[in-house]
């Protein structure tokens, strides 16, 4: 089972849509969460940061819940520029040497006009 | 500066050959990451440095990889003789701290093709 698993999709909606991302972690010591997005196999960046009490930045919405060990994304009223890859991003301290940024496989969004 | 540079943006090497990828982290940032990016957006983690010291490079295969972070110096990474299934984007990624709640910057990559 990978640590981090997400919906490859693709995702295909038509602009104005609402669409949500899922996405899974394995390790429960995992500390920190994020949501990143990649265009066309440029550099991952940044989307937002993922809180336990949820957090919004405008027309996302990113929830955790850390007893499920689950963490979704929330795209309202999508526009063709948010077209790219999700990926779902977990940075986990052990007590082992697994201490790094896990990705997820990203999951495609495709908005269409 | 305020990014991460990555050099070259392409390096295309033939089975054998050495690449060096070259990375230049933030300023003050103390932590650098090395991931490896092939096809279907697998990300793999490779290694990571807080300052010039290996902080986990339980990635790195280690009979081929080699990588440093040396004072007044970009970062490297270099591969002794390339195989086909080293092709791949390898990006590096900085932070001021490991647990970094603002997430790890990433510059835009270095691809390596081995032909």
């Amino acid at each position: 089972r990978k640590e981090v698993e997400q919906d490859p999709g693709p995702f295909n909606v038509p602009e104005g849509a609402t669409v949500a991302f899922n996405c899974t972690y394995s390790n429960s010591a995992s500390q920190s969460f994020f949501w990143y997005r990649q265009d066309c196999r440029k550099e991952p960046k940044l989307l937002m940061s993922v809180y336990s009490s949820g957090n919004e930045d405008g027309r996302f919405t990113a929830q955790l819940n850390r007893a499920s060990q689950y963490i979704s994304l929330l795209i309202r009223d999508s526009k063709l520029s948010d077209s790219a890859t999700y990926l779902c991003v977990v940075n986990s301290i052990s007590s082992g040497s697994a201490r790094q940024l896990t990705f997820g496989s990203g999951t495609q969004l495709t908005v269409l006009p | 500066g305020e990014e991460v540079a990555q050099t070259p943006k392409h390096l295309v090497r033939g089975e054998g050959q050495k690449a060096k990828l070259y990375c230049a982290p933030i300023k003050g940032h103390s932590y650098v990451f090395w991931y490896q990016q092939v096809l279907k957006n697998e990300f793999k983690f490779l290694i990571s440095f807080q300052n010039e010291n290996v902080f986990d490079e339980t990635g790195m295969p280690k009979e081929r990889f080699s990588a440093k972070c040396l004072p007044n110096s970009p970062c490297s990474l270099e591969i002794q003789a390339t195989k086909l299934e080293d092709s791949a984007v390898y990006f590096c990624a900085s932070s001021p701290q490991f647990d970094e709640p603002y997430g790890y910057t990433f510059g835009s990559g270095t691809r390596l093709t081995v032909v």
